[in-house]
């Protein structure tokens, strides 16, 4: 079956360590996204990428990276300069670049990362 | 930048109609997506309007006026099931076509 997998479901880390999280697809799709939820909130993107090897940041990038060393994968890196990093990660891709013909995008299951 | 605001919450019963409405304000305007999320899980698409008008999908219809700045989703004969949250987001220019997601409304249905 195709989709997105998120690992692991959930996370926990201390204060001041970095923390990757792991996004894998297998619906060969072009561009992969991450978002972040807080409770009550909509999404917010942290960085996405077009293409392999090639990535931009969203509106909230500061405190994270991302590598896109191959198209099926796009890990999320949450360092220790990110200030609050307690919060629901979503990791998503879409078919083609965004503002092609088909803007649907599909989400993985999230990881929900806890820092004590 | 974009901004868009739709209700925190809304309540219905079993088999009744509800429209949750979303506004926007925006440059480069392109679509307007919805996505519903149940607690805990992962959004999942539901609909897109690029051009003004009314998009039906089963039970689910959604609506756009591009002049309004305005849209919203219709759901007809609720289920308990359609208990979930669900996100407008506009796709712009200015913001490289990727959705911005509004803050998302709480749909609770009630038997």
């Amino acid at each position: 079956d195709g989709g997105i997998t998120q690992s692991p479901k959930y996370l926990f880390r201390k204060e001041g360590q970095n923390v990757t999280l792991s996004c894998e697809q297998n619906l060969n799709h072009d561009a992969m996204y991450w978002y972040r939820q807080d409770p009550g909130q909509g999404l917010r993107l942290i960085y996405y990428s077009q293409i392999v090897n090639d990535f931009q940041k969203g509106d909230i990038a500061e405190g994270y990276s991302v590598s896109r060393e191959k198209k099926e994968s796009f890990p999320l890196t949450v360092t220790s300069a990110q200030k609050n990093p307690t919060a629901f990660y979503l990791c998503a891709s879409s078919m083609g670049p965004a503002g092609g013909p088909v803007n649907e995008q599909f989400f993985g299951p999230g990881t929900r990362l806890t820092v004590l | 930048g974009q901004s868009l605001e739709q209700p925190s919450e809304v309540t219905a019963v079993e088999g009744a109609i509800v429209q949750i409405n979303c506004t926007y304000q925006t440059s480069g305007f392109y679509g307007l997506s919805w996505y519903q999320q149940h607690d805990g899980g992962a959004p999942t698409f539901l609909s897109y309007n690029a051009l003004d008008g009314l998009e039906e999908t089963g039970r689910f219809s959604s609506f756009l006026s591009r002049s309004d700045s305005y849209g919203y989703l219709l759901l007809q004969e609720l289920q308990m099931k359609d208990s979930a949250s669900y996100f407008c987001a506009v796709h712009a220019s200015g913001g490289s076509y990727i959705p911005t997601f509004g803050r998302g409304t709480s749909l609770i249905v009630h038997p």
